[in-house]
């Protein structure tokens, strides 16, 4: 079973189209995460929520957790070739920290 | 500089053997994990350690082994009892405690010929 779901699974848009993806839990979430990863290459870390209605941004990425901590999204204005990869979503499920987990990965390609 | 670094980049295994992929880190950091990645199924987790000398199964354990006698070192065996083991191996660490960044490694991609 995965315990975080990321949708949808790929995603192919038109350069400078805007795009989102999202992430939802069955369980409160206390810590959600945000990479990016190239294929073959580690994770690159975009950003972290912690808080219910919390939102941020990084250059035209946008990233929110809903009121009940149960569900984010990532949002990304005018893409460009540069945004395409893998987005992961994580959380922190242990107790006191130490357990962190991932959705499945959007796979994201951005048509010139 | 600090970070994380997991070796070899590739690996490559007859079926039946163990192997073993490396990971450092000389972040001081408490936690650390190991996930596998196959194409589309994102990271799973193999193991993950919050403290010296202890570790705990993630969601696919079988045909793994690992290890943490030092703080800045979690390597993982992969065992001949693991049934496909060709895949992208990721090394992870952090700080103890909810709501703290997770560093990567650059990952190890394992082949079983």
């Amino acid at each position: 079973s995965q315990e975080l779901e990321q949708s949808p699974q790929s995603l192919i848009v038109q350069e400078g189209k805007n795009l989102t993806i999202n992430c939802t839990s069955s369980k409160t979430l206390y810590g959600l995460y945000w990479y990016k990863q190239k294929y073959g290459e580690g994770l690159i870390f975009l950003m972290m929520l912690q808080k219910g209605g919390e939102e941020k941004s990084h250059e035209k990425i946008t990233a929110k957790l809903d009121e009940k901590k149960q569900q984010s999204s990532l949002h990304i204005t005018a893409s460009q070739p540069s945004h395409a990869g893998i987005y992961l979503c994580g959380a922190d499920i242990g107790n006191q920290g130490g357990k962190l987990i991932f959705g499945q990965g959007t796979e994201l390609s951005v048509k010139p | 500089d600090g970070g994380i670094t997991q070796s070899p980049k590739y690996l490559f295994r007859k079926e039946g053997q163990n192997v073993t992929l490396s990971c450092e880190q000389n972040l001081n950091h408490d936690a650390m994990y190991w996930y596998r990645q196959d194409p589309g199924q994102g990271l799973r987790l193999i193991y993950y350690s919050q403290i010296v000398n202890d570790f705990q199964k993630g969601d696919i354990a079988e045909g793994y082994s690992v290890s943490r006698e030092k703080k800045e070192s979690f390597p993982l065996t992969v065992t001949s009892a693991q049934k496909n083991p060709t895949a992208f191996y990721l090394c992870a660490s952090s700080i103890m405690g909810q709501g703290t960044e997770a560093f990567f490694g650059q990952g190890t991609r394992l082949t079983v010929v």
